[in-house]
């Protein structure tokens, strides 16, 4: 069926390090891998994404990396700091690109 | 700014009662998206519309119904409310193709 799996639930890392969260997906139609950052109260923003044609990129600070082959991808942040704390969700599409199905979320928590 | 509103933000209600939960954009995009949010469970989607004609099932549609009154507009029913259906409710919002998707600010619905 369509589904996307997240991994880990909770992710906590010290100040400076690097957070790696995993996810995969179960349709090898989907091309549209987007991830977004959701704040204390607030609700989820897209923070990067990437489409089927490319294997990684980078804005800053984070990256993702996709392996079409393998059917999953990872957000990768580095140098952290405490802002970055806070709830990510990975998400892939199905039926067309009309439907957008999310992980379960990985809580970060960055410690100074 | 063009955006995405919730209304209400936050509503007690009791079980049995029907409830409707409101979502109006000013993005001009075509595609709604009803999700609940759950504490380890992630964003699940419950329906989503590519236009007023066109609306779909997502992940958990029982005991959920939906009105798409026009391009801008998209309504989430519970006819009998249950308190499993206690949650975070987010509306969204894009265009067509690989794109990003806009979020409301949530509605949070508690049902005692």
């Amino acid at each position: 069926g369509e589904n996307v799996e997240q991994h880990p639930s909770t992710l906590s890392v010290q100040e400076g390090d690097s957070a790696v969260i995993k996810c995969t997906y179960s349709d090898s139609a989907s091309n549209y891998f987007p991830w977004y950052k959701q704040e204390l109260g607030k609700r989820p923003q897209l923070i990067i994404d990437i489409r089927s044609n490319v294997g990684e990129k980078k804005d800053q600070r984070i990256a993702v990396t996709l392996n079409k082959t393998a059917k999953h991808f990872s957000l990768h942040i580095t140098e952290t700091q405490p802002e970055d704390s806070a709830v990510y969700f990975c998400a892939a599409t199905y039926n067309q690109g009309g439907k957008l199905i999310f992980g379960q979320g990985t809580e970060l928590s960055v410690k100074p | 700014d063009a955006d995405v509103t919730q209304t209400p933000r936050n509503r007690i209600t009791k079980t049995g009662k029907r409830i409707m939960l409101e979502c109006s954009q000013t993005k001009g995009h075509d595609r709604m998206y009803w999700y609940r949010q759950d504490p380890g469970l992630g964003l699940r989607l419950i329906y989503y519309s590519f236009d007023v004609k066109d609306i779909n099932k997502g992940e958990i549609s029982d005991g959920y119904s939906v009105s798409r009154q026009a391009q801008a507009k998209f309504s989430l029913s519970l006819e009998s409310a249950i308190p499993n259906q206690t949650a975070l409710y987010f509306c969204a919002t894009r265009t067509a193709g690989n794109t990003e998707a806009f979020f409301g600010q949530g509605t949070r619905l508690t049902v005692v």
